[in-house]
């Protein structure tokens, strides 16, 4: 079956441009994750949607960063005026809920994000 | 506040030969333990993880970990390493509550460790 899908896979960008990062979960996941992997960084959680709760948000970096998550469904991750250290891949996970057992999460292949 | 530790940044083993990728935790109270992979330019992929019971868990393409609760470890290892487990490996950690209460559900991941199968 299909997997969770990201868009673009690479994104390169200039220093000060607003960015939008695009995540389709698996069909019928009602969780969804956000992280960042950078060099030196691992992997950083940094927001989550669960059905229509309110996002956890504490992993933002910044408040450049926002999320939106449209009908249960698509999520899209907006970074405004991109600065070089938010050069990293972007990775999107869903499961089909946060506790019990499926809470396992099945990761996107991410978008690569470059800021010159 | 949990953690997740690799410490080994880079680990090379011959094709054939058992694999070890440690991974030690910090958690209070009863861990849940993941373990995922990635290969290059693709996302993580789920291979085992570790809630209750058994404290070796066996999961994907013949990998299997050990839980240990004194240690604070849950090494991941395979009997005869192939070349095709060349990758990079990522051990995480949910914390207590995560998977039957109102706890976090946010993994904590270790900085990863790059297998290397030599031919």
């Amino acid at each position: 079956g299909a997997g969770v899908s990201q868009s673009p896979s690479n994104k390169v960008t200039e220093k000060g441009k607003d960015v939008e990062l695009r995540c389709d979960p698996i069909s019928g996941h009602t969780a969804l994750y956000w992280y960042r992997q950078s060099l030196g960084q691992g992997l950083e959680f940094l927001i989550y949607f669960q059905g229509n709760s309110a996002p956890d948000k504490s992993g933002l970096p910044s408040d450049r960063f926002s999320a939106e998550r449209t009908g249960g469904s698509v999520s899209t991750l907006t970074i405004q005026r991109t600065q070089q250290e938010d050069s990293a891949v972007y990775l999107c996970a869903s499961s089909l809920g946060p506790r019990g057992v499926y809470n396992e999460q099945f990761f996107g292949p991410g978008t690569r994000l470059t800021v010159l | 506040a949990q953690s997740v530790a690799q410490p080994e940044d880079q680990v090379n083993v011959a094709e054939g030969n058992p694999l070890t990728v440690k991974c030690t935790y910090s958690v209070s109270g009863n861990p849940y333990l993941f373990w995922y992979v990635q290969y290059p330019n693709r996302g993580l992929q789920f291979l085992l993880k570790y809630i209750t019971g058994d404290n070796l868990v066996k999961g994907s393409y013949g990998f299997e970990a050990e839980f240990n609760k004194s240690q604070t470890s849950f090494h991941l290892k395979k009997p005869s390493a192939l070349v095709s487990d060349s990758a990079l490996y990522f051990c995480a950690v949910l914390p207590p509550g995560g998977y039957s209460g109102a706890g976090s559900y946010q993994l904590t991941f270790g900085k990863g460790t790059k297998l290397s199968v030599i031919p």
